[in-house]
């Protein structure tokens, strides 16, 4: 069994569309959260941190984190076509570096 | 502002040849990260610098596998005896400072291997 546990898609939403994005952990000790992500053949691109619990607001995008049931979201607003993209969530420990990461999920989003 | 920079974009190994992956980070960035992504998968990481030292070696594969950054600046990956199963693409980031703020890293493009 994986750190993370994210579901790989693909997810396919009209534009305009709220689209919902999740993540699953078992590490107990994570406690920063991020958001990655990444176009074909590029690195991936930070989007959003969270420092344990508690939601985060930017933009079209929120970050949510809830520890007690090692369960994080994305959501995203008004989708559009421009973010088809893999999100990939990430995650480490206090005072820790290496970033554990999901496996991303594909998203597509249809004009 | 430059961005993380990695060299080459892709690269053909055959199978026993060894290669050299370079990163040059954004400037003034005290960590420096390598991550292995294979393909449909998120990155795993594989060791962490910070300036030119090597705090953080666990993630590396096996022992064909080294890592420097002998100036604090710019690192290289290096695998010897290259393998099949070493095709992946090699990502690096950087990040400012250190523990707290070292969530925030910047990646760079990666270097697509393939191993024939």
């Amino acid at each position: 069994q994986k750190e993370v546990e994210q579901d790989p898609g693909p997810l396919s939403v009209p534009e305009g569309a709220i689209v919902s994005l999740n993540c699953t952990y078992s590490n107990s000790a994570f406690q920063y959260f991020m958001w990655y992500r990444q176009y074909s053949r590029k690195g991936p691109e930070l989007l959003m941190y969270t420092y344990s619990s508690g939601n985060k607001e930017d933009g079209r995008f929120t970050a949510q984190v809830d520890k007690s049931s090692k369960y994080i979201s994305l959501f995203i607003r008004d989708s559009q076509p421009s973010d088809s993209a893999t999100y990939l969530c990430a995650m480490s420990e206090e005072y820790g570096n290496k970033l554990v990461f999901g496996a991303g999920t594909i998203l597509r989003v249809k004009s | 502002g430059a961005g993380v920079s990695q060299s080459p974009r892709y690269k053909v190994a055959k199978r026993g040849q060894d290669v050299a992956l370079r990163c040059d980070p954004i400037s003034g960035h005290v960590s420096l990260f390598w991550y292995q992504q294979a393909l449909g998968q998120g990155p795993e990481f594989l060791t962490y610098f910070q300036n030119e030292a090597q705090l953080d070696k666990s993630g590396l594969p096996s022992d064909r596998f080294f890592a420097e950054r002998p100036e604090g600046s710019v690192s290289t990956l290096k695998i010897q005896r290259t393998q099949q199963e070493d095709s992946a693409v090699y990502l690096c980031a950087s990040s400012l400072g250190e523990w707290e703020s070292s969530y925030e890293q910047y990646f760079g493009p990666g270097t697509r291997l393939t191993v024939t």
